[in-house]
């Protein structure tokens, strides 16, 4: 059964503390990315990487950090520079659909909040 | 600025009816428009992906309509279900995986 994993699903954490959201693929796909979603808005990219030992930031990268030291994990920390990190986040991947047009495929997401 | 723009917010319509989302882009190069259906609580998942040479694309009772004049999309989605209740997000591509642009979505109510 292919497909991205998120865990966990629900995450609580107190102001001050980092956390790390897991992702992990088995797609076989380079690309992978975070992004974060908010009530109201569209998605925002947080963080991406093309290959292994390679990532980009994205429009809101202040306060995360990631590491892609393997193809299948990308693994994503909020850290306590994060200033509103309450929200729900989704890690996605891009694959060849046809045609030469890429899919992006998400996971099931992990809504994070922060007392 | 690149941006997507969606309308209405939220839509009430009754089983077995008919409705249109709209979508208005303003991304640039514009490579392609794709529509996502998103459950509550979970990922995103892609309906339609159009590229600028395409003006019609269907997935079953969905078709996605691309005015690349206008800069508009829409989606048509036939004979609501109630598991047709979610929001849809349409997404400007610029060519550039790692630059698309999410509207924030159109919540859709489907009642018996």
């Amino acid at each position: 059964d292919g497909g991205i994993t998120q865990s966990p699903k629900y995450l609580f954490r107190k102001e001050g503390q980092n956390v790390t959201l897991s992702c992990e693929q088995n797609l076989n796909h380079d690309a992978m990315y975070w992004y974060r979603q908010d009530p109201g808005q569209g998605l925002r990219l947080i963080y991406y990487s093309q290959i292994v030992n390679d990532f980009q930031k994205g429009d809101i990268a202040e306060g995360y950090s990631v590491s892609r030291e393997k193809k299948e994990s990308f693994p994503l920390t909020v850290t306590s520079a994060q200033k509103n990190p309450t929200a729900f986040y989704l890690c996605a991947s891009t694959g060849i659909r046809g045609r030469g047009s890429y899919e992006q495929y998400f996971g099931p997401g992990t809504r994070l909040t922060v007392t | 600025k690149n941006q997507v723009e969606q309308s209405p917010q939220s839509l009430i319509i009754l089983e077995g009816k008919n409705c249109t989302l709209q979508c208005n882009y303003t991304v640039s190069p514009f490579s392609n428009l794709r529509w996502y259906k998103q459950d509550t609580g979970r990922g995103p998942v892609s309906l339609t992906i159009m590229t600028f040479s395409e003006n019609t694309k269907s997935n079953g009772r969905y078709t996605a309509t691309l005015d690349a004049d206008t800069k508009q999309s829409s989606l048509h989605i036939t004979a609501s279900q109630l598991s047709d209740s979610a929001s849809y997000i349409c997404v400007g591509g610029s060519g550039n995986n790692n630059d698309m642009r999410f509207g924030a979505g159109t919540r859709l109510t489907v009642k018996p």
